[in-house]
């Protein structure tokens, strides 16, 4: 297993909540990236951080927000929360930002009903 | 932005015989292509990966091959098992943003 831990485990919330998920990354790395991962489907990436600033982002709305913490972990912040914002996100940290193997935290199981 | 498809969505195969799983990629400045298999309930977990500088990687079992020209690459898998069988997920990325594909059940047959 790797070193990268996400909490809480499972969440469930209520449309138009907000929702905050943590992800400590693994020692040495300076870069988590977050993705999206809808049942049945690949990883859609969210956006990524290095150090302490977003360093690209994929098609998802400014309602899906972060921060990165100067020991690296990082959050991710979900505003106004909708029914299709339902399923597992995982953080990935690696040790540069670009190029470089990415490992898989265990994920947040989100559902929103 | 890239764009990943991989084939085929499921594959069923004896165990002891082959597997491969191809991709295709969109845009041809993606540099890094990365292979997940992920087992039911857990973390997406890396397999194997080839940069584009190399054609062909190899790791005991398991064997990338990559065609920049074409825009493919494969995952080749020898000598299945039974804990083979999972979802297999191929990547593309560009600089910092990693792209997937819809993935692959792989099921092997004891």
């Amino acid at each position: 297993e790797t070193g990268v831990t996400q909490s809480p485990t499972h969440l469930i919330k209520t449309r138009g909540q907000q929702v905050t998920l943590r992800c400590s990354s693994q020692s040495g790395h300076n870069t988590v990236s977050w993705y999206q991962q809808a049942l049945g489907q690949g990883p859609q990436f969210i956006f990524q951080y290095y150090r302490e600033e977003e360093n690209g982002r994929g098609n998802f709305p400014p309602r899906f927000s972060g921060l990165q913490f100067p020991n690296y972990s990082s959050e991710l912040n979900v505003n106004a929360l909708e029914l299709d914002d339902s399923a597992l996100y995982l953080c990935a940290s690696s040790f540069l930002a670009q190029g470089s193997e990415q490992f898989f935290g265990p994920g947040t199981r989100l559902t929103v009903l | 932005g890239e764009n990943v498809e991989q084939h085929p969505s499921t594959l069923s195969v004896q165990e002891g015989d082959s597997a491969v799983i191809k991709c295709t990629y969109s845009d041809s400045a993606s540099n890094y292509f990365p292979w997940y298999k992920q087992e039911l309930g857990k973390r997406p977990q890396l397999i194997i990966d080839i940069r584009s500088n190399v054609g062909e990687k190899k790791d005991q079992r398991i064997a990338v091959t990559l065609n920049k020209t074409a825009k493919h690459f494969s995952l080749h898998i020898t000598e299945t098992q039974p804990e083979d069988s999972a979802v297999y997920f191929c990547a593309a990325s560009i600089n910092n943003d990693m792209r997937f594909g819809a993935g692959t059940r792989l099921t092997v047959k004891p």
